[in-house]
Order: C-alpha cells, then structure tokens, then sequence
C-alpha cells in the first residue's frame, strides 16, 4: 500500500525567502507525482504534474522534483510572498492493479511573513 | 467558468438526516472522482466514474454513501442516515484521460463542506 509523508508539518519563513517542502513515497511504481495547493476552506488548486519518466517541471517560480528510485519529491519555491501562504499538498498516483486513485499526504502548511 | 462546480458549498444537518452533494466536472472530462477530506488530513479517495460507470470504491465508501453519474456529465454523491463522523470536506475532480492507466492531471472544485450536529 502506498504512504506519502511530507515534512515538515508547517513551515514560516520571512517574505523573500527561497524554500523547498518535501515529499517520500513508499512504492516507486508510479505513473505521475501532483503537486496541489489549498488555501483555508478551499479545493485544490494544481501546481505541478510530473511524470514518472520526467526528473522536474517547472512553473514560473516553482520548481518540482521526482526521484522516483529514491522515492522524493521536492517543490522548490523563489522568492516567497505572503500570497504563497497555504497549504501545499503532494499526491502520488500509484501503478497499482485496476486503481484510479490518487495517495494524498497530509500536507505543508506554509506561511510566509511580510 | 470552466472549472469544476460543486453545490452545495456548505450544508449543516442534524444527525440521520440525508444529503446530497452535487458535482459538475469539466465538460470535456471523461473522468469523475469523489474524495473526502478531514481537517489536517490529506484528501482520501472515495470513489471514480468513467464516463457513467463507476468503476472503484473505497471500503470509506459505506452501504450509506451512493454516487451516480447519469450520462456521464454530472455526479451526485448522497449520504443517508447521516452521522457526525460523516462531517467532513468533500471534494469533486475531474480528468480527461485517453485509454486506461494513470489517472491524469486532476481539477478540483471548491468542494462542499458537512456539518452534522
């Protein structure tokens, strides 16, 4: 069964800062890695998609990164603004027999400080 | 708005009452998913259509859940005999996906939130 962890939990950092949130997964058979922000109260907004096959993707001042042997995942984020602040989630779609679904982890709450 | 819609956003019910939640995917997608969500959990997979046929469910998804989606387009997902372990987030994605294999790059909608008192 596939786990995805993120650490840390939270993370505050100063207006300007260049940071990276973390993802593992347990099974490195995967089609694709989704990167999702979600704001309080919110659905999930898409970021990120990177293909099994693929080593990183890239969206204006995001930067994704798949290890698939190792299995982790990095998003990298320049210069962070205070509109950067929420919650950042991870989701792994697994090769698994006959399943369509996506493993979530719990998330990076993020907050960026004017 | 081409996005994903769900109605309604909120809902507050008292415990037994049933409910029914109301997706409308991206016009193009031929892929539904239902999740929940928990506060301070990830979102956690209830159950996919292909086109009309729902095709997996999650163990979450008890005799007490039902989804349809007739003809394809919109989804409903009806909770009966509600509980208050049934409050939660849920949310709607769709995605437009060629063939059989990954599930593609999901859209969410807003999602519609459950009370139940």
């Amino acid at each position: 069964k596939q786990e995805v962890t993120q650490i840390p939990a939270a993370l505050s950092v100063p207006e300007g800062e260049n940071l990276v949130l973390n993802c593992s997964f347990t099974d490195s058979a995967i089609y694709n890695l989704q990167w999702f922000r979600q704001d309080p109260g919110k659905g999930l907004t898409s970021l990120l998609l990177i293909q099994s096959s693929q080593r990183e993707q890239t969206s204006g001042r995001l930067n994704a990164s798949l290890d698939k042997s190792s299995g982790r995942s990095t998003l990298y984020i320049a210069a962070s603004q205070p509109g950067d602040s929420a919650t950042y989630l991870c989701a792994v779609d697994s090769r698994g027999a006959g399943s369509y679904q996506l493993t979530f982890g719990k998330g990076t709450k993020l907050s960026v400080i004017p | 708005d081409t996005g994903v819609s769900q109605d309604p956003r909120h809902k507050i019910t008292k415990r037994g009452q049933n409910v029914t939640f109301r997706c409308d995917p991206i016009s193009e997608h031929n892929r539904l998913y239902w999740y929940r969500q928990t506060l301070g959990q990830g979102p956690e997979f209830l159950t996919y259509f292909q086109n009309e046929a729902q095709l997996e469910k999650s163990r979450l998804l008890s005799d007490r859940f039902s989804a349809e989606r007739p003809k394809g387009s919109f989804s409903t997902l009806e909770i009966q005999r509600t509980e208050q372990g049934d409050s939660a987030m849920y949310l709607c994605a769709s995605s437009q996906v060629v063939g059989m294999g990954a599930t593609g790059e999901l859209f969410f909608g807003e999602g519609s939130r459950l009370t139940v008192l």
